[in-house]
């Protein structure tokens, strides 16, 4: 599976957009782009997941870019209960495991 | 419905005991695959149970073991506990598992300390 880079840490106000961005530039054809995201001490939580086409849902958007190289996560509007560390994962279908970077730190300031 | 139930949520073991974690996921769903969570490597993957069989394994050494019962219960054992075993670990259930297009949900983990 493809490598994914995010920055450490980000932060943004509350009622805000959070825009998490993501870099994937090794993605193959057959990569999909999985969001999770972990509030502390609780299990990982799937936001959301794209192959190329921007994707929406109750949670969130995805944004993949047209050379898939990179992806952003957006959060319409955030609340302090969006913070959390938030993973950017590729993954084939033939590869049944999630593989986890650091992933990136999100504080929503009220 | 209900979610991923993992138990028990905290253990406190000695050094060189064994532990078996269980997990229940959600109905339905087949696929169950275990991590572990450490502050210094962080989450990385155990092994993943599908219809009774072992399907992907990661890198850890052959003290940690699973299996999957036919109503898709899973536990996983460690035995020969060492220090470094103390962490979250956590249950994933799926439908599909290795199949693009579906999440996997995430049980609340069981917090195993080994002292």
């Amino acid at each position: 599976d493809a490598k994914t880079t995010q920055p450490p840490s980000m932060d943004c106000a509350e009622g805000r957009a959070a825009n998490l961005p993501c870099n994937h530039s090794t993605i193959s054809g057959n990569e999909y782009v999985y969001w999770y995201r972990q509030i502390h001490s609780q299990g990982p939580q799937y936001i959301i997941h794209g192959l190329k086409n921007n994707e929406t849902n109750e949670m969130a958007s995805l944004i993949i870019t047209e050379d898939r190289k990179s992806s952003t996560l957006i959060l319409p509007h955030a609340t302090l209960r969006d913070t959390a560390v938030y993973y950017c994962i590729v993954k084939t279908g033939a590869n049944s495991k999630l593989t986890f970077g650091k992933g990136i730190t999100l504080s929503v300031r009220p | 419905k209900a979610g991923v139930t993992q138990t028990p949520r905290y253990l406190i073991k000695t050094r060189g005991q064994q532990v078996t974690l269980s997990c229940s996921p959600i109905s339905g769903h087949r696929s169950v695959s275990w991590y572990q969570q450490t502050p210094g490597q962080g989450l990385q993957f155990l092994f993943e149970y599908f219809s009774e069989t072992q399907r992907n394994k990661g890198n850890f050494p052959g003290r940690f073991s699973g299996r999957q019962f036919s109503n898709s219960r899973s536990e996983m054992n460690v035995s020969t506990l060492e220090l470094g075993d103390s962490a979250l670990y956590l249950c994933a259930s799926s439908l599909a598992g290795r199949a693009t297009g579906y999440g996997y949900t995430f049980g609340s983990g069981t917090r195993l300390t080994v002292v």
